[in-house]
Parts: C-alpha cells; structure tokens; sequence
C-alpha cells in the first residue's frame, strides 16, 4: 500500500511550460516533505523540501505548494527547460526510533521538450 | 556531491549465489542507508545503520543482511540471490537521524539475477 500517492507517472511538458506533479499522504505523523530529481543512471539528489507549518516554499524555479488540511502537497517546475528533464520523486518522513523513515512516491518521468 | 562510492556498480549473477554490495562514504556521517529502487515502487530502505555494528531493518529487509565494522563503510549481502532481488540497489548517507537532515545518496548498483 502507498503510503505517499504520486500522480501523475510521467509528463511531457513543452520548453518555457509549468510542469506540476501531485502528492498525497494520509499518515499526519509525517512532519518532513523532500522532493528528489533524479538523472539517468544517477542516484535521487535533493531538490527542495518543506515543512508543514508553512503553505509554500520557492526556490528559484522550484515551488512547493502544502495543504496541510488536505494532506497534499506538489511541485510546480516554472519555465521548464529540457535540462530539467528526469524522475522527480516526493517524500514524506517521520522519526521512526531515532532514524528518520523517509516513504517514497513511484517517481514521476518528466520530459521537457524544446 | 557527498562523498559516497558503491562497488560494483553492474553486476550479473545466477540465482542462489551470494553477493556483497559495498558502499564506501569519505563524509564521516553516522547514518547509513541501503535502499532498493523498482519501477511503480519509488524507494524502498532495506537496512539502516546508526554507527559502527548498530543496525536495523527497513521495510523490505527479507533475503538481505548488513554489516558496518568502520565509519566509513556498510555492506550489503545477498544470502542467496533470487530474481526478485534484481534491482538497483542505492547506498545513501546522513549526518543525523532526524527527519529534516539531508539525505545523501550515491550513484547505484545495477544487479540482475539470472
């Protein structure tokens, strides 16, 4: 069972577009929310994260929108560029006995095109 | 890039073999991660540990053992490879266990059981 739903699997998005990719949870013990971007044949990297006591999070091109009520959160890319082209994966993390457990959305394949 | 390298990085081997993945880190961070990546699965962490010869298991740990006898380095064996267990196999590194610390992963090991 997802524990973090990732919509949608893959996007293909026109040069100079918005992509948004979509995640929601159910678990409110989850108190930490990172995307990752991955390249082919590369490990995920961190991107940007947000906490839930704030509603948005911006990074240059980079925003992440939180609805705490709504238990969903989202990536909006701006100005997409075919540089940004990968697998952006969310995530959701609690403290489990002193680790951090980090859940994983099934990664969504963007594809930018010029 | 956080200083983390994994040996081998492809590997083909035949069912029932046992095989060793090693994830060497130059950051000195306590935590240290084994995750598995599947396609319509995101990220799954197989075994964690917290220091030197402290570990623990992840949610999909069935089939696999760790060790950590240095700082620096944390194995992963498959007893005995089974099909299941092909797979891209991703070392990653924290500095601590709270949820918030970044998450440092290496570039994978490609393993295909035949």
């Amino acid at each position: 069972q997802q524990q973090v739903k990732q919509s949608p699997q893959s996007l293909i998005v026109q040069k100079g577009g918005i992509s948004i990719i979509n995640c929601a949870y159910e678990n409110t013990a989850f108190d930490y929310f990172p995307w990752y971007q991955q390249f082919p044949g590369k490990g995920p990297a961190l991107l940007i994260a947000i906490r839930p006591d704030v509603s948005e999070k911006k990074e240059g091109r980079f925003t992440i929108s939180f609805n705490k009520s709504a238990k969903q959160f989202s990536l909006h890319i701006m100005d997409s560029q075919p540089g940004d082209s990968a697998t952006y994966f969310c995530a959701a993390t609690s403290n489990s006995g002193g680790y951090q457990k980090v859940t994983f959305g099934i990664g969504t394949k963007l594809q930018v095109i010029p | 890039d956080a200083g983390i390298t994994q040996s081998p990085r492809h590997k083909v081997t035949e069912t029932g073999t046992p095989v060793t993945l090693r994830c060497h880190q130059t950051e000195n961070h306590r935590y240290m991660y084994w995750y598995r990546q599947d396609p319509g699965h995101g990220l799954r962490l197989i075994h964690y540990s917290y220091g030197v010869k402290d570990t623990d298991k992840g949610e999909v740990s069935d089939g696999y053992s760790v060790s950590r006898s240095k700082t620096e380095d944390f194995l992963l064996t498959l007893e005995s490879a089974t099909s299941s267990q092909t797979s891209v196999y991703f070392c990653a590194i924290s500095e601590t266990g709270n949820p918030g610390n970044t998450i440092y992963f290496g570039e994978g090991s490609w393993l295909t059981v035949v």
